[in-house]
Parts: structure tokens; sequence; C-alpha cells
């Protein structure tokens, strides 16, 4: 168990619609990163934040936004959801803004039909 | 961008084989990181390597930080049914004051009991 916990841990949903994924980082991290994982691209970072505030941004769409509330948990919002958002979102955590040794989450696997 | 290339993409081997695979990259990282994804699971850190040409162990695991620095290389001795997974090869790519994790393309580890 890393101690990093994502819910839901599977979510089917249909094209346009929103939905949240929801990250609680190890007691004690302050940095909340998340990935994206599909066959395709394989695991592609999308967004960190560090201590409530946006740190660092990757491959993340526009439909795509993140948030990191004053408790440290973290929401992933997805909207206007196409087929191609299917894929296995993972969230870590570290106790630094610059940590490479990060602790995933078991994922949350999203399917859009 | 930094791409990180894992080879074999996949390995079918018998329980007690030794195991190789490696990473490479088109660009020099500082730090090399071994990750290891269980199916359904987020990935764990196995190794992490600091300078180059250092050898580190993890039980059965050992890993080297290629003294080019655009290499890794991942050893596991006599493998067992547990080590089934994907092994994952990452670096950290850093922007300014902010550091995002990069993995590599995997390698997918079957093992016959």
């Amino acid at each position: 168990d890393s101690g990093v916990t994502q819910t839901p841990k599977h979510l089917i949903t249909a094209t346009g619609q929103r939905v949240t994924l929801r990250c609680s980082p190890r007691s004690g991290d302050l940095s909340v990163y998340w990935y994206q994982q599909s066959l395709d691209q394989g695991l592609q970072f999308l967004i960190q934040y560090y201590n409530g505030e946006e740190r660092a941004k990757g491959n993340i769409l526009e439909r795509f936004s993140a948030q990191q509330f004053p408790d440290l948990h973290s929401e992933l919002n997805l909207s206007s959801l196409e087929l191609g958002d299917s894929a296995l979102y993972f969230c870590a955590s570290s106790d630094q803004a610059t940590n490479e040794k990060l602790f995933f989450g078991s994922g949350t696997q999203l399917s859009v039909l | 961008g930094q791409q990180l290339n894992q080879s074999p993409q996949s390995m079918f081997i018998q329980e007690g084989e030794d195991v190789s695979m490696n990473c490479t990259s088109s660009s020099i990282f500082n730090t090399w990181l071994w990750y290891k994804q269980d199916p359904g699971e987020g990935p764990v850190l196995l190794i992490a390597l600091y300078k180059a040409g250092e050898l580190t162990s993890n039980g059965r695991l050992t890993a080297q930080f290629g003294i080019t620095r655009k290499d890794s290389f991942l050893n596991i001795s006599a493998s067992i049914p547990s080590d089934v997974g994907i092994y994952f090869c990452a670096g950290p790519n850093y922007g300014g004051a902010t550091n995002k994790l990069i993995f590599g393309t995997g390698t997918l580890l079957a093992v016959q009991p």
C-alpha cells in the first residue's frame, strides 16, 4: 500500500460528459502529480501541484483541469469527454516539490463510451 | 522532447532465469529510476541511481547508471512468478524549478512457473 488513495477505481461515462477524479496523497506529502496511462501513449505526465499551487504542467489538454485543496487532496476534472480520453489515470505524491521518488495510487480506470 | 526507449518490449521467460533490460535516452539524465507496475496497480519505485557508473542492488534486482548518462540497465536474477509486471525506467526532466518524471515505454515481463 503506497498510502496514496484514488477514487473511484472505475468510471464509465459517455462522450461529452464531465467527471472528477479524486486523490489523497500520502500523509505529509505536499506534492501531487497526475499521470495518464494509455496503450499508445504510455505514462504521460499531466500536471503537478505543490502545497496548493500549480508547479508544473505537462501534456494536459485544455478540457482537463486540476486543483489541490488546503487539506492537500487533489481533484482532476475532465470535461467534454471523448473516446480517446479512455485511460488509466494515476495520482502520485512526494514530500518535496522536486522529488523523483513518487508514490503512486492504484489509479482510476476511465472508460468513455 | 526527451524520450526514453526501453528494450525489449516484452519478455517471456521460465522461472529461475535471469533477465536483462535496458533503457536509452536521446539526452543526458542526472538521475535514473526503475519502477515496476503490477497488474491493476500503480508503479512502485524499485531502484534510484544518481551517479554515472553507479551499480545498485535491491534484492535480486541490480540496476546500473550508464557512463554516458544516456542509458541504464536493470537485471533480475533467478526470476520468480511474482516478478511478472511492467518495468519502467524514468528520469526527471527539469524545467526551471520544477521537475516532471518522464517514463520509458516499458518492458513487459511474463514468468512461466
